[in-house]
């Protein structure tokens, strides 16, 4: 079955350093990869994704992600972070049958 | 992006009512609408699939019984929660997608059941 794996349920990164926000996936043929930001009592909105062609996917405000095949993983990624990037975010895979399975989220802490 | 607008943002009711919940594409044709729940803290669980003009798709463990979806436009669909129970107080969310695009998110029902 599709799944995938955030690891870390935290990460905490002061102001203006680069971030990384983990994730490994498991999948049959093809990845479709998706990264999405939930901020408090809202909905999903959508950072960026990955089906094919280039590895380095750039996406919303300034956030990017890295396909690598070889380990499997997806991890997201921003040169300097802001405190506004704080929010909890989820990688998320699309399935043989079309759906799309989430990973548990990871909260993210910018500190000032 | 597209735009998926989710109604209401908010709603309590007492146990044993009904509730229904409304999702629409603003700006594209969802051939595709999914609903979640989530809890505190955690993820998003895919409640059902629902595709324009037939029956939903539910996932293991979810009533269709209790909550029913309606997909009768490729810009609508709707969740009813019926007999509400205060155990179904959750955050609901939908996602809609046209044919081989990316989802894009409701912004989410807080339901609460008194």
């Amino acid at each position: 079955a599709q799944s995938v794996a955030q690891p870390e349920d935290q990460v905490n990164v002061a102001e203006g350093n680069p971030l990384t926000v983990k994730c490994t996936y498991s999948v049959s043929g093809n990845p479709y990869l998706f990264w999405y930001v939930q901020y408090p009592n809202r909905g999903l909105q959508f950072l960026l994704k990955y089906i094919t062609g280039d590895n380095l996917v750039k996406g919303s405000y300034g956030f990017e992600a890295e396909f690598n095949k070889s380990q499997t993983s997806f991890h997201l990624k921003k040169p300097s972070a802001l405190v506004s990037d704080s929010a909890l975010y989820f990688c998320a895979v699309r399935d043989m049958y079309d759906k799309i399975i989430f990973g548990k989220g990871t909260r993210l802490h910018i500190l000032p | 992006g597209a735009v998926v607008s989710q109604h209401p943002s908010r709603v309590i009711c007492k146990s044993g009512t009904s509730v229904k919940i409304e999702c629409r594409s603003l700006d594209f044709q969802a051939t595709t609408m999914f609903w979640y729940r989530q809890f505190p803290k955690q993820s998003l669980m895919l409640m059902a699939t629902s595709n324009e003009g037939s029956k939903a798709t539910y996932e293991q463990g979810v009533e269709k019984d209790k909550f029913l979806i309606n997909h009768a436009s490729l810009t609508l669909s709707t969740l009813t929660v019926t007999s509400a129970h205060p155990e179904d107080s959750s955050f609901y969310i939908c996602s809609a997608r046209e044919l081989n695009t990316e989802a894009f998110f409701g912004q989410g029902t807080r339901l609460t059941v008194v």
